[in-house]
């Protein structure tokens, strides 16, 4: 069974430094990966996604996220964080077949500080 | 462009009553979900849809029930609600192509006592 595992719960970064927040995720093929973004008290809004091709996929308001199949990693990078940013991020992987379902990782709260 | 609606957007329930959440897509997609958010767990599901009058269970099924008797909707039905149950529930679709971006609805926060 596919599975995403995203090891840090919480993060903190001062306004203007660089963002990682790390992904490994398990399943058998070429996965679909996505990185999601919840506001408080919102739903959850695509940010990138990778399906084949560029290893380094670039997304909306300046993320980015690099496939490293030898890791079975998706690590969402940032250069410079703005405060807007603060949110709780999801990394999920979806399976091609099967009503191409979406499994999720436990999500990674964001704070910045100014 | 209304997207993905849930209705209603909070509700307070007792244990052993029934509701149904509501879902509803305008962009004629063919597959829907529902998945349930529970404070550091990340998103599980619950049912999913491939199409009208079809439904298979997810992750976690038990104590709901699900039916798709038109594209656009897609209603979860708590029977018994139970206060394991108190959650946040999104609703999802996304069309056809196994690639497609998933959209989410805005979420229903229902709390049983």
């Amino acid at each position: 069974a596919q599975s995403v595992t995203q090891p840090d719960i919480h993060i903190t970064v001062s306004e203007g430094a660089s963002l990682e927040l790390r992904c490994n995720y398990s399943y058998g093929a070429t996965p679909y990966l996505f990185w999601y973004v919840q506001s408080p008290g919102q739903g959850l809004q695509l940010l990138l996604k990778y399906f084949s091709g560029d290893t380094l996929v670039q997304g909306i308001k300046g993320f980015e996220a690099e496939f490293k199949r030898s890791q079975s990693s998706f690590n969402l990078r940032k250069p410079s964080v703005h405060w807007s940013d603060a949110a709780e991020y999801f990394c999920a992987v979806g399976d091609a077949g099967g009503g191409n379902k979406l499994t999720f990782g436990t999500g990674t709260q964001l704070k910045v500080e100014l | 462009n209304a997207g993905v609606t849930q209705t209603p957007k909070f509700r307070i329930l007792k244990i052993g009553q029934s509701m149904t959440l509501q879902c509803a897509q305008d962009m004629n997609h063919n597959y829907m979900y529902w998945y349930r958010q529970d404070p550091g767990m990340g998103l599980k599901l619950i049912y999913y849809s491939v199409g009208a009058g079809i439904t298979d269970k997810g992750e976690v099924p038990n104590g709901y029930n699900v039916s798709r008797s038109t594209t656009e909707d897609f209603p979860l039905r708590l029977e018994l609600a139970a206060p394991s149950q108190t959650s946040v529930y999104f609703c999802a679709s996304r069309a056809g192509d196994s690639g497609n971006t998933i959209y989410f609805g805005e979420g229903s926060w229902l709390t049983v006592v």
